[in-house]
């Protein structure tokens, strides 16, 4: 089993729909939890960041940390066909010194006109 | 533009052969990160430097290597090469080493025929 889980889809949806995009993880001691973006053949770019449990928003994006369930999600509202790209999920464990990120295997996106 | 620079863009090369990336870390940021990107693996963590030292070793073949210098670039060597290890790979830098963001470069592209 894969420390972190996350559904490689597709997913397609239409212009202005809201997505919901998820991660499920086995490992307690992870602490940090990331969303990245990626367009095809380009590097991961960050778009969102916690630390431990609750919620961010910044513009259109917001995201969740669930600590008890082991589970986050990022929400996209009002999704633009320049949100197409593979969305990945990335965790790191409170280490002092030590980051190693585990990231999910990326959910790729398509939003259609 | 993340800051992170990587060179060189592409790489072919032939099974048996050696090759070096290259990677500049954004200016400021004493940690350096290497990930390997495959279909069938997705994006896994290498080797993490800190101001010269290593700090974090992940799925790192005995064959790959890598160091960080006094000016803080990285460079990642890569021998005896299979056609497995074609695959993208990512430099990424952060200020310190902690839980803080990771910012990553464009990648290089390795093709081994």
């Amino acid at each position: 089993q894969k420390e972190v889980e996350q559904d490689p889809g597709p997913l397609s949806v239409p212009e202005g729909a809201i997505v919901s995009l998820n991660c499920t993880y086995s490992n307690s001691a992870f602490q940090y939890f990331m969303w990245y973006r990626q367009y095809s053949r380009k590097g991961p770019e960050l778009l969102m960041y916690t630390y431990s449990s609750g919620n961010k928003e910044d513009g259109r994006f917001t995201a969740q940390v669930d600590k008890s369930s082991k589970y986050i999600s990022l929400f996209i509202r009002d999704s633009q066909p320049s949100d197409s790209a593979t969305y990945l999920c990335a965790m790191s464990p409170f280490s002092g010194g030590y980051n190693k990120l585990i990231f999910g295997a990326g959910t790729r996106l398509a939003v259609h006109p | 533009d993340s800051g992170v620079t990587q060179t060189p863009k592409h790489l072919i090369t032939a099974t048996g052969q050696r090759v070096t990336l290259r990677c500049s870390p954004r200016s400021g940021d004493l940690s350096v990160y290497w990930y390997q990107q495959s279909l069938d693996q997705g994006l896994q963590f290498l080797i993490q430097y800190y101001n010269g030292e290593e700090r974090a070793k992940g799925n790192i073949l005995e064959r790959f290597s890598a160091q960080q210098f006094p000016d803080l670039h990285s460079e990642l060597n890569l021998s005896s090469l299979e056609l497995g290890d074609s695959a993208l790979y990512f430099c990424a830098s952060s200020v310190r080493g902690g839980g803080e963001t990771q910012y990553f470069g464009p990648g290089t592209r390795l093709l081994v025929l």
